[in-house]
């Protein structure tokens, strides 16, 4: 049973361009949390999706940020005109029930 | 809200010797209670877990216990080797909609 699968694993951004992080649960799950990760911080949450709802998006920016997770496909975590302070490790993790929670490998974002 | 504070580190400690790691959580009802751990350039691998009171969690030697009169969750392991050098991170969910991490416990285990 393949693990949560996220792509790409890095990324490279000029100031101003967009993001686009994938990431494909595992079988069989239909929950799916992403997270961002900045140096020497902990993780902090972002937004709670099932196929086709966002469920909780507390932890997004307002502004820049989207989430989706389509009926088909995979999720996808999108940032329009990234700036510096967007760098960081984006952690995508799914979960069959909302009980327990499993990583993938993680994407990591540099803006130049 | 719910929230999750561990010890801070780094926490450096020779191979063989006893480990523990702090963490203490609040939260409202009864939330599940996790460690991850996480090494360098990868994400957050599920240690251990509880999901209830006096529950024990454990895995690969590593033992936690969900005491909820102290509301902790601390991680020991009897004998750290140096392969258990990494980040570990101890989480809970009450809901489901959200798991709340704390900041993380950098160990290093040295020959």
């Amino acid at each position: 049973n393949a693990g949560v699968m996220q792509n790409p694993r890095h990324l490279v951004r000029r100031r101003g361009q967009e993001a686009r992080l994938r990431c494909s649960p595992m079988k069989g799950h239909s929950h799916v949390y992403w997270y961002r990760q900045l140096p020497e911080e902990g993780l902090k949450f972002m937004v709670y999706l099932q196929k086709e709802n966002i469920i909780d998006e507390s932890g997004m920016p307002k502004e820049r940020f989207s989430a989706e997770f389509p009926k088909e496909g995979p999720s996808i975590l999108r940032i329009q005109q990234v700036v510096r302070g967007d760098s960081a490790a984006y952690f995508c993790a799914s979960s069959p029930r909302a009980d327990t929670i499993y990583f993938g490998e993680g994407s990591w974002l540099t803006v130049v | 809200g719910d929230s999750v504070t561990q010890m801070e580190g780094p926490v450096t400690l020779s191979e063989e010797a006893f480990l523990t790691i702090n963490c203490t959580y609040t939260a409202t009802g009864y939330p599940s209670l996790f460690w991850y751990v996480q090494y360098p350039g990868e994400g957050l691998q599920l240690l251990l877990k509880a999901t209830k009171a006096d529950d024990k969690g454990s895995n690969k030697g590593f033992e936690a216990t969900y005491r909820k009169e102290t509301t902790s969750f601390h991680l020991e392991k009897g004998s750290v080797q140096v392969s258990d050098s990494a980040v570990y991170f101890c989480a809970l969910s009450s809901t489901g909609n959200q798991f709340y991490f704390g900041t993380g416990t950098s160990l290093t285990v040295i020959p």
